[in-house]
């Protein structure tokens, strides 16, 4: 059973960088085909993807936030860190890892529960 | 980078028919076979209905059906039934230069 579960602060001051954890079980991010991505979405709005790590530590990042945001791995301890420069108020949000099941990028399942990230100072 | 167009709400009563459209570009879902659908239930994190366009997931509904056709997609539910009611994205894969993941902005389905 594939499980995965978000970690970090609840609360941010604007300026400041996030740095959230994803932290699984169920599968090794050694294995072939295997990633995490982060999709993030703000009260009452829509998903918005956000970054993507694979098992040959291919990244891939959100054009719109690309220069913001960082994802590595600890393939040992099962984890997958993403860290978003410069917070503001808008990027109050749920952000949710989740598990790619091939390499099409797309199919994510399944997801954590989600974290709520409130930017205010 | 832009969202996919979703409409905003769709409605049917139990047992009929109800079809939600993602529509995009060349660039996303009319260029790649790459397109996948989620539920979400109020408060709760998305879960995957459909992938690779019209593949479905072990334990879920064959009621839950996708398709393609040039650069929209779409999710059609059968036999509505009470529990279907939720919100609904599409997700596409997307590449030019580089490649990435675009969502759809949402429906909100209601089950009358």
């Amino acid at each position: 059973q594939i499980t995965l579960k978000e970690s970090g602060p609840t609360l941010v001051k604007p300026t400041q960088t996030l740095t959230l954890t994803c932290t699984f079980s169920g599968f090794s991010l050694s294995t072939s085909g295997v990633g995490v991505g982060w999709i993030r979405q703000p009260p009452g709005k829509a998903l918005e993807w956000l970054a993507l790590i694979y098992w040959n530590d291919d990244k891939r990042y959100s054009p719109s936030l690309k220069s913001r945001l960082t994802i590595t791995k600890d393939t040992s301890k099962n984890q997958v860190v993403l860290t978003m420069t410069n917070m503001d108020p808008v990027d109050t949000a749920t952000y949710y890892c989740a598990h790619i099941r091939d390499t099409a990028m797309v199919n994510y399942d399944p997801w954590g529960q989600g974290t709520l990230v409130t930017v205010s100072s | 980078q832009s969202a996919l167009t979703q409409p905003r709400s769709v409605s049917g009563s139990p047992g009929q028919s109800v079809t939600i459209s993602c529509t995009g570009t060349s660039s996303d879902v009319g260029g790649y076979n790459y397109v996948s659908w989620y539920q979400q239930h109020p408060g709760k994190a998305p879960k995957l209905m459909i992938y690779d366009v019209s593949k479905r997931p072990s334990g879920v509904p064959d009621r839950f059906s996708g398709s393609k056709s040039g650069n929209t997609a779409s999710l059609t539910i059968s036999g509505l039934q009470a529990e279907d009611e939720a919100d609904y994205y599409c997700c596409s894969y997307a590449g030019s230069y580089t490649s990435y993941v675009v969502f759809g902005g949402g429906t909100k389905l209601t089950v009358l």
